[in-house]
């Protein structure tokens, strides 16, 4: 799986957008962008996957550039509860393989 | 969507006793599951990949005769940690891809072990 690259901290006032950037410039034609998060004391939850259109579910935008070196996750309307370590992961859909973790964002929303 | 459940969610034992946690999955058949270990501040680590009828793969460096671990079928894997110890204290965390193919990784909620 390729390597990501993320800032390890980031601070975001609640209701506005969170935008979590990553960086993964090896990535392969066939690797998708995978976005999870960890609460505290928690597993990891999945938010949202994508290959090179922009993705929306009810939980996350994912953007992903034209030359598919960065992406960037967007909690529209971040609240206390997203506090959280958010993980980008690139890897080839449908992999049996296990997820491999780096070190993630600390996203912490302020009141 | 998919869900894993895992059990219990938190345990406290004495040293030298063994606990077992349990993986399920709920609504899909996982023939392969994953264990990970946390520690405190540190992201999650790969112990063992826990694979439906035969036996489990370790990753370098965790002892496979004292974690222990069985799939004996398609929606159950558990971890027994033998003989445990202090420094076994972690985070556990079971995780199953879903039903489909490209069904993602989902995640239990993971078994808070503390050995003392």
């Amino acid at each position: 799986d390729a390597k990501t690259t993320q800032p390890p901290s980031m601070d975001c006032a609640e209701g506005r957008a969170a935008n979590l950037p990553c960086n993964h410039s090896t990535i392969s034609g066939n690797e998708y962008v995978y976005w999870y998060r960890q609460i505290h004391s928690q597993g990891p939850q999945y938010i949202i996957h994508g290959l090179k259109n922009n993705e929306t579910n009810e939980m996350a935008s994912l953007i992903i550039t034209e030359d598919r070196k960065s992406s960037t996750l967007i909690l529209p309307h971040a609240t206390l509860r997203d506090t959280a370590v958010y993980y980008c992961i690139v890897r080839v859909l449908g992999s049996a393989r296990q997820l491999t973790f780096g070190s993630g964002t600390q996203l912490t929303v302020l009141p | 969507g998919a869900v894993v459940s895992q059990h219990p969610s938190w345990v406290i034992c004495k040293s030298g006793t063994s606990v077992k946690i349990e993986c399920r999955s709920l609504d899909f058949q996982a023939t392969t599951m994953f264990w990970y270990r946390q520690f405190p501040k540190q992201s999650l680590m790969l112990m063992a990949t826990s694979n439906e009828g035969s036996k489990a793969t370790y990753e370098q460096g965790v002892e496979k005769d004292k974690f222990l671990i069985n799939h004996a079928s398609l929606t159950l894997s558990t971890l027994t940690v033998t003989s445990a110890h202090p420094e076994d204290s972690s985070f556990y965390i079971c995780s199953s891809r879903g039903s489909s193919y490209n069904s993602p990784l989902h995640f239990g909620n993971g078994t808070r072990l503390t050995v003392t």
